[in-house]
Order: structure tokens, then C-alpha cells, then sequence
């Protein structure tokens, strides 16, 4: 069965900050998708990336960098110079390429940017 | 264009009660799912569906739950009498297809139930 673990509950920095969300996965499939998610006090989830378990080249967007290493099952977020319209919760989440594409998601992680 | 809505926002009923859930997807998408989020918890997936059928059901969490979903278009979630444990934000998502390839999944502002 497809499960996906964030460690983290919760974590607090100052806003300039870098910080590092982690998330591990396991399943059995080789085709898989792994996906973030942001969800700001608002409650609606916000797409940020998804993958495919064939790319595990790095990805950045503007302050936002992913980590994919499937040698240790890990999809790793990081937020660099943070802002406080960065705090939310962070959910990572896993699809696997059989079956119906549906989500498991961590528990996710709040985290809160204080100015 | 238009996301994905819900409604209604929030709900709150007494214990024992029916209520109705309803997602609209984004026009085209065929795929439709509900997820579940208990408070200060994970999404926990309930049910897919892909056109007006339902593959998979495998997530409901006991007969009291139901979904349907007409026309490739609107679904409803619907919770027959209502438990306290049965408190938390609905929340339903679309995307363009569900079966071998996974594309991105959009969710709409979620349904909060308070069973009292």
C-alpha cells in the first residue's frame, strides 16, 4: 500500500529564512506521480508541482526548489527567503500510475513566517 | 474560467440527520474525486469517479456514505445520519483524467460539516 509520511508537524521561522519541508513515500509501483500542495488559512488546496518517478532532476520555480531522490523515497520542499504570505500547511501527496490516480496525502506541515 | 465550486460552505446538523454535499467540477473534466480532511489531518481519499460511473468506492468509510454523480458534470455526497466523527471539511476535486496517467487535480473551497 502507497503511503506518504511528513515528519514535520509543524515549523516556525522568521521571514528571510530558508526552510525545508520533507516528505517520504513508499509504494510498490515504478511509475508514480508525487505532487505539493499548499493550503493558506483560506482552506483551498493549491497545486504546486508535480513529478514523475522517471524525473528526479531537481526543480525550481522562483523561491520554491524540490529535491527528488528516489534512493531514499524522498521528495523534499524547500522555500527559500521565506515571506509570510508563505505560511500554510503543506501537503505532499502520491498517485500511483495504477489504479484511479488518487491522492494519498501526508498529514501535511504547518508553517508559520513571522515577520 | 470557473474552478471548482462547492456548497454549500458550511454545514452544521444535529446528530442523526441527512445532509447533501454537492461538487461542481470544471466543465470538461471527467474525473471527479471527494477527499476528507478531519481537523488538523491529512486528506483521506473517498471516492472517485470517471464520467457518471464510480470505479472506485474504496475510501467511503462505512454505508452511510454515498455519492453520485449525473450527467459527467455535478456530484453529491450524501451522509445519512449523521455522527459526530463525521465532522470535517468535504472536499472535491476535478481533473482531466483518472486512469493510467495521473494529471493535476483541482480542488474546490471544501465543504465544512459540523455534526452537533
Amino acid at each position: 500500500a502507497q503511503k506518504v509520511t511528513q515528519a514535520q508537524t509543524e515549523i516556525s521561522v522568521v521571514e528571510k529564512e530558508d526552510v525545508t519541508l520533507d516528505c517520504v513515500y513508499e509504494t510498490r509501483d515504478t511509475t508514480y506521480y508525487l505532487f505539493w500542495y499548499k493550503q493558506p488559512p483560506s482552506g483551498e488546496l493549491v497545486f504546486l508541482i508535480r513529478r514523475n518517478s522517471f524525473d528526479e532532476q531537481n526543480e525550481i520555480s522562483g523561491r520554491y526548489s524540490w529535491n527528488f531522490q528516489k534512493s531514499t523515497s524522498s521528495f523534499n520542499f524547500t522555500i527559500t527567503a521565506s515571506q509570510v504570505v508563505d505560511s500554510a500547511v503543506y501537503f505532499c501527496a502520491l498517485s500511483e500510475s495504477s489504479g484511479y490516480s488518487t491522492l494519498t496525502f501526508g498529514k501535511g506541515t504547518m508553517l508559520l513566517v513571522s515577520p | 474560467g470557473a474552478g471548482v465550486s462547492q456548497s454549500p460552505s458550511n454545514k452544521v446538523t444535529e446528530k442523526g440527520k441527512d445532509v447533501e454535499l454537492r461538487c461542481d467540477p470544471i466543465s470538461g473534466h471527467t474525473a471527479l474525486y471527494w477527499y476528507r480532511q478531519r481537523l488538523g489531518q491529512g486528506l483521506e481519499f473517498l471516492i472517485y469517479f470517471q464520467g457518471n460511473s464510480a470505479p472506485d468506492k474504496s475510501g467511503l468509510p462505512s454505508d452511510r456514505f454515498s455519492a453520485e454523480r449525473t450527467g459527467e458534470s455535478v456530484s453529491t455526497l450524501t451522509i445519512q445520519r449523521t455522527q459526530q466523527e463525521d465532522s470535517a471539511v468535504y472536499l472535491c476535486a476535478s481533473s482531466t483524467r483518472g486512469t493510467t496517467r495521473s494529471y493535476e487535480q483541482y480542488f474546490g473551497p471544501g465543504t465544512r460539516l459540523t455534526v452537533t
